[in-house]
């Protein structure tokens, strides 16, 4: 079946500009992450969602960063007056349940802030 | 808080060479341990994972045991191919405290010559 799936692949933005990334997870799937990898780091935890609600946002790095999943399915994580320290890829993942499950991740979006 | 330190890159090695690659965390909780691979120009895949002390992963040839005396969850593989070059990236979860998220080590560029 399908997997996670991100878009765009690629966003290219300016500095103080606004962002939308969204996310597809796997069908059913009701646990959602998303995280931020930096070059040469590996992926940071941001925000999990559980169904609608964001179960844990304790790794949003400030409040220009917000996530929302409305229908429990696709999510949307929007980044307000950008720096060029956002850029990184951006990574989506999914598990059937919960936090216990395997996590499935996307492709990611690679943001680049001028 | 939790941490995950694995081995700096990049390792090089020769085909059919016998690989480790070192991983020790630190956890608040009782964490399940993973090793996830990013082959190039692919998304994250989880390779192996194991949930309590002791339990030993395992997948393509690769094998970890999670120790809880030396909180370690080394990657080992008896006999590399070319196509194991990748980057390898060691990860907990702690379901009794800390964030939802996964935490992640830096990662390890691993690169097999024929």
């Amino acid at each position: 079946g399908a997997g996670v799936s991100q878009t765009p692949s690629n966003k290219v933005t300016e500095k103080g500009k606004y962002v939308e990334l969204r996310c597809d997870p796997i069908s059913g799937h009701t646990a959602l992450y998303w995280y931020r990898q930096s070059l040469g780091q590996g992926p940071e935890f941001l925000i999990y969602f559980q169904g609608t609600g964001a179960a844990d946002d304790s790794g949003l790095p400030n409040d220009r960063f917000f996530a929302v999943r409305p229908e429990g399915s696709v999510s949307t994580l929007k980044i307000q007056r950008t720096e060029r320290g956002d850029s990184a890829v951006y990574l989506c993942a999914s598990s059937p349940t919960s936090i216990r499950d395997t996590q499935y991740f996307g492709p990611g979006t690679r943001l680049t802030v001028l | 808080g939790n941490s995950v330190t694995q081995m700096e890159g990049p390792v090089t090695l020769s085909e059919e060479a016998f690989l480790t690659i070192n991983c020790t965390y630190t956890a608040t909780g009782y964490p399940s341990l993973f090793w996830y691979v990013q082959y190039p120009g692919e998304g994250l895949q989880l390779l192996l994972k194991a949930t309590k002390a002791d339990d030993k992963g395992s997948n393509k040839g690769f094998e970890a045991t999670y120790r809880k005396e030396t909180t370690s969850f080394h990657l080992e593989k008896g006999s590399v191919q070319v196509s194991d070059s990748a980057v390898y990236f060691c990860a907990l979860s702690d379901q009794g405290g800390g964030a939802d998220g996964l935490t992640f080590g830096k990662g390890t560029h691993l690169i097999i010559q024929p």
